[in-house]
């Protein structure tokens, strides 16, 4: 069965510093990947998706995201966070065939520190 | 453009009671899902329609159910509320283009079940 993880609950950085969110699938095929955030009583936003090619993708809000087979991972990152970068972070699957289901992980929380 | 809109925003409810919840997909969207987010939780998928069919449903009791109209917007009931259907639902719509399905959700509504 597919299944997404994100080990990290919760994540505290300085504004200002570097950001990896770590996201772990698991699926037979080359998922279709997704990051979304949520800021508090928000809906989700997209950030950024991966379907194939370039295993770089940029997103939004200066989001990029690697896509690693060989791990099953699909890690977000920033180079500088900013304090309206606080959010719920989460990491989605989409079946490849029949991609109307998506899979979300737990999420994870981010605190930044001013 | 307009994005995904639902309705109401918040709703309190008492056991026993059944629920409404709409969705309006962006325009020129055919698809719309539902998913149900639990407070800490990641969304899990409810039902997705698409030109007015059920295409997939997740894992929820048959006290849930949704319909699509022809003008593409959506309705989610939940019929005999039960405490642990207290939740943020969220609606996506998604764009004619199925190899993709990408998803874009709208703020959600809060249901409260006393």
């Amino acid at each position: 069965a597919q299944s997404v993880t994100q080990p990290d609950i919760h994540i505290t950085v300085s504004e200002g510093a570097s950001l990896e969110l770590r996201c772990n699938y698991s699926y037979g095929a080359t998922p279709y990947l997704f990051w979304y955030v949520q800021s508090p009583g928000q809906g989700l936003q997209l950030l950024l998706k991966y379907f194939s090619g370039d295993t770089l993708v940029q997103g939004i809000k200066g989001f990029e995201a690697e896509f690693k087979r060989s791990q099953s991972s699909f890690n977000l990152r920033k180079p500088s966070v900013h304090w309206s970068d606080a959010a719920e972070y989460f990491c989605a699957v989409a079946s490849t065939s029949g991609t109307y289901k998506y899979i979300f992980g737990t999420g994870t929380r981010l605190k930044v520190l001013a | 453009d307009a994005g995904v809109t639902q309705s109401p925003t918040h709703l309190i409810k008492t056991r026993g009671q059944q629920v409404t919840l709409r969705c309006s997909p962006i325009s020129g969207h055919k698809s719309v899902s539902w998913y149900q987010q639990v407070l800490g939780q990641g969304p899990q998928f409810i039902f997705q329609y698409y030109e007015k069919e059920e295409r997939g449903r997740g894992n929820f009791p048959d006290r849930f159910s949704a319909r699509q109209f022809p003008n593409y917007s959506s309705e989610l009931n939940v019929n005999a509320l039960l405490l642990g259907d207290s939740a943020l639902y969220l609606c996506a719509s998604s764009p004619p283009d199925s190899v993709t399905n990408t998803q874009y959700f709208g703020p959600g509504t809060r249901l409260t079940v006393l």
